[in-house]
């Protein structure tokens, strides 16, 4: 069965410090990868999205994707108590097809 | 608004009813999903659709339900004679394909199954 694995946290950060959530994923032929952040009762919304190896930023967000080690993570620099919420990892077996396999999300906890 | 619309956002049934919802895409996506999302886990899989064409089903996705997407416009998903187990929320998402990049969600439907 294709997984996808992250740590459910809480994970809880200083306000201005770099949050690291990480992510494993079972599937070698996955092609795109993605990382959706979801507020309590909401509806996820992309945060990023990374198709290669290698790093991709976007803003205070990077996104790092090893497909030799099957890892993806997100790096939130200058974290802010509005980016508590949970973050779920999906992958997708293809490119243009979104049928996710997500993870169960981590919890972030931004600390004022 | 031209997201992805979600009705009703909430719904609270009794075991054995019948419920349907509905979502209504971005305008110009051909590509509809569903997925069920229970609490403290990530949103499943359960289906999706490329126009009116239903192209895949979960393994989720018991006899119990059934989705449609006439005319490749609005969706349905029908749960029949619910349980308690059906309890989540059900999120419908669409995308561009194939040069959209990312699915964007709508607001979701909370299931209860009383």
């Amino acid at each position: 069965q294709k997984e996808v694995e992250q740590n459910s946290g809480p994970l809880s950060v200083p306000e201005g410090a770099i949050a690291s959530l990480n992510c494993t994923y079972s599937d070698r032929g996955s092609q795109s990868f993605f990382w959706y952040r979801q507020y309590s009762g909401k509806s996820p919304e992309l945060i990023m999205s990374i198709y290669s190896n290698g790093d991709k930023e976007d803003g205070r967000f990077t996104a790092q994707l090893n497909k030799a080690s099957q890892y993806v993570s997100l790096l939130i620099r200058d974290s802010q108590p509005s980016d508590s919420a949970t973050y779920l990892c999906a992958v997708s077996p293809d490119s243009g097809t979104y049928k996710y396999i997500f993870g169960t999300g981590t919890r972030l906890k931004v600390l004022a | 608004d031209t997201g992805v619309s979600q009705d009703p956002r909430h719904k609270i049934t009794k075991r054995g009813q019948n419920v349907t919802f509905r979502c209504d895409p971005i305008s110009e996506h051909n590509r509809l999903y569903w997925y069920r999302q229970t609490l403290g886990q990530g949103p499943e899989f359960l289906t999706y659709f490329q126009n009116e064409a239903q192209l895949e089903k979960s393994r989720l996705l018991s006899d119990r339900f059934s989705a449609e997407r006439p005319k490749g416009s609005f969706s349905t998903l029908e749960i029949q004679r619910t349980e308690q187990g059906d309890s989540a929320m059900y999120l419908c998402a669409s995308s561009l394909s194939p040069s959209g990049p990312e699915a964007f969600f709508g607001q979701g439907t909370r299931l209860t199954v009383v």
